[in-house]
């Protein structure tokens, strides 16, 4: 009975790399949201997406960020470029349907330090 | 603008030292109130939803209860192991009207001493 996963836990990139962080969802779930926390802040809403449709992305920054939830295999964050703000822990959510019956259920995250 | 504020940021309490944690919303077309738990180094646990106010839910020592404007956390005779950040978060209708969007607070960071 796994529950979201996140990989990789801990990723290190150099100013100017590109960052992937992978989230698969629960089993049956096909809503996978994403956040941004940074310390002493709550978490910031970032991208909602179901299996291949952006349904949301009002939170997520328009240069450098994507996000996609393809047919088959994770969800993928994925920022170009990286800066020094991008230090955060990111975390995945996943749901099996809309949250009006349902919470979202989180993985532990990804804790992206940048050099 | 929606928002959600937690009170207070930061609570310490004697093992059995009951108290209560905050969380007020001003949001437009609420559709319910989340509470999470979070450990240092792990995502939100959730505890419990409540949909309309007057609602209450249960879970060991944590009741959680809903008013029109605010929800309360109330924590009975706690322990040392429910130290831990509180999470209240609204779920509301999102501008297309087909989806729901959720929206936290900052969290209660709750330390429970032997």
């Amino acid at each position: 009975n796994a529950g979201v996963m996140q990989n990789p836990r801990h990723l290190v990139r150099r100013r100017g790399q590109e960052a992937r962080l992978r989230c698969s969802p629960m089993k049956g779930h096909s809503h996978v949201y994403w956040y941004r926390q940074l310390p002493e802040e709550g978490l910031k809403f970032m991208v909602y997406l179901q299996k291949e449709n952006i349904i949301d992305e009002s939170g997520m920054p328009k240069e450098r960020f994507s996000a996609e939830f393809p047919k088959e295999g994770p969800s993928i964050l994925r920022i170009q470029q990286v800066v020094r703000g991008d230090s955060a822990a990111y975390f995945c959510a996943s749901s099996p349907g809309q949250l009006f019956n349902q919470p979202q259920h989180f993985g532990d995250g990804t804790r992206l330090s940048i050099l | 603008e929606d928002q959600v504020t937690q009170s207070p940021e930061a609570l310490r309490l004697q093992e059995g030292e009951s108290s209560s944690l905050n969380c007020s919303y001003t949001v437009s077309g609420l559709r319910g109130l989340f509470w999470y738990r979070q450990d240092p180094g792990k995502g939100p646990e959730f505890l419990f939803t409540l949909y309309s106010a007057g609602e209450e839910k249960e879970k060991e020592r944590l009741k959680a209860t809903l008013t029109k404007k605010e929800s309360f956390l109330h924590i009975t005779a706690p322990k040392p192991e429910d130290s831990a950040t509180y999470l209240c978060a609204v779920l509301m209708r999102g501008k297309s009207g087909g989806y729901q969007k959720v929206t936290f607070g900052i969290g209660t960071k709750l330390q429970v001493i032997p």
